[in-house]
């Protein structure tokens, strides 16, 4: 396996939630509680808004969240703005190994 | 606060070897308690985990990558590197070194590294 499968874009209006996916296997997602999420405008180093499925960082807006279910993890945004709008990666724990989701571009329409 | 920051040249030639440093500070990579991860991003494309170091002597890399990589800490610098061989094209990316602590919780700033002739 290359990469965790997340889809390409996702838009929502001001105001809505929007949930990406992040679809692995048994080896990685569903084997270890230890998926990440991660926001990255470009020109800047990613940042870290998820971690250990649902756990966020401090300073991380709670409009962050993250669930887990069989080898799909999901990150919801609630309360959609502006300045949520850039890409989104997942990233998932494995032995020995780490993996990166092929990355989900929010559009805030 | 810890903090990371990438050093190295940003241009390399083909089929030579890349190298880039990664200082800490803030934190020791000899303690044991963390992976110490070399992360990429081609223009245009996805990231792509290339590999850590981890408790000083074990290190582990990306299949795709594994036999042209090589992470290695200094331990006196409290530093940790990345080299790749064999480079092309296909390897030019931003570079990125990362505290791996059950998520990737601190980056460095990344460093631009073009491979051309």
């Amino acid at each position: 396996q290359s990469a965790l499968t997340q889809p390409a874009s996702v838009s929502g209006s001001p105001g809505q939630s929007i949930t990406i996916s992040c679809i692995g296997t048994i080896s990685d997602i569903g084997g270890f509680d230890l998926v990440s999420w991660y926001q990255h405008d470009p020109g800047s180093s990613p940042k870290l808004i998820i971690y250990e499925v649902n756990k966020r960082p401090s300073g991380v807006s709670n409009r962050f969240s993250g669930s887990k279910s069989g080898n799909t993890a999901s990150l919801t945004i609630s309360g959609l703005q502006a300045e949520d709008e850039t890409d989104y990666y997942c990233s998932s724990y494995a032995p020995s190994r780490r993996f990166f989701g092929t990355g989900t571009k929010v559009t805030v329409l | 606060q810890v903090q990371l920051q990438e050093s190295g040249p940003g241009l390399v030639k083909p089929s030579e070897t890349l190298s880039l440093t990664c200082i800490v500070s803030g934190d020791s990579i000899s303690d044991g308690n963390n992976y110490w991860s070399w992360i990429r991003q081609p223009p245009g494309k996805g990231l792509e985990w290339i590999g850590y170091i981890y408790d000083i002597g074990t290190a582990n890399y990306n299949p795709s990558l594994k036999s042209r990589v090589t992470i290695s800490p200094d331990t006196s610098k409290n530093h940790f590197s990345l080299k790749l061989s064999s480079v092309s094209p296909a390897d030019t990316a931003i570079y990125y070194c990362a505290r791996d602590q059950r998520g990737f919780h601190v980056w460095g700033p990344g460093t631009m590294v073009t491979i051309s002739s």
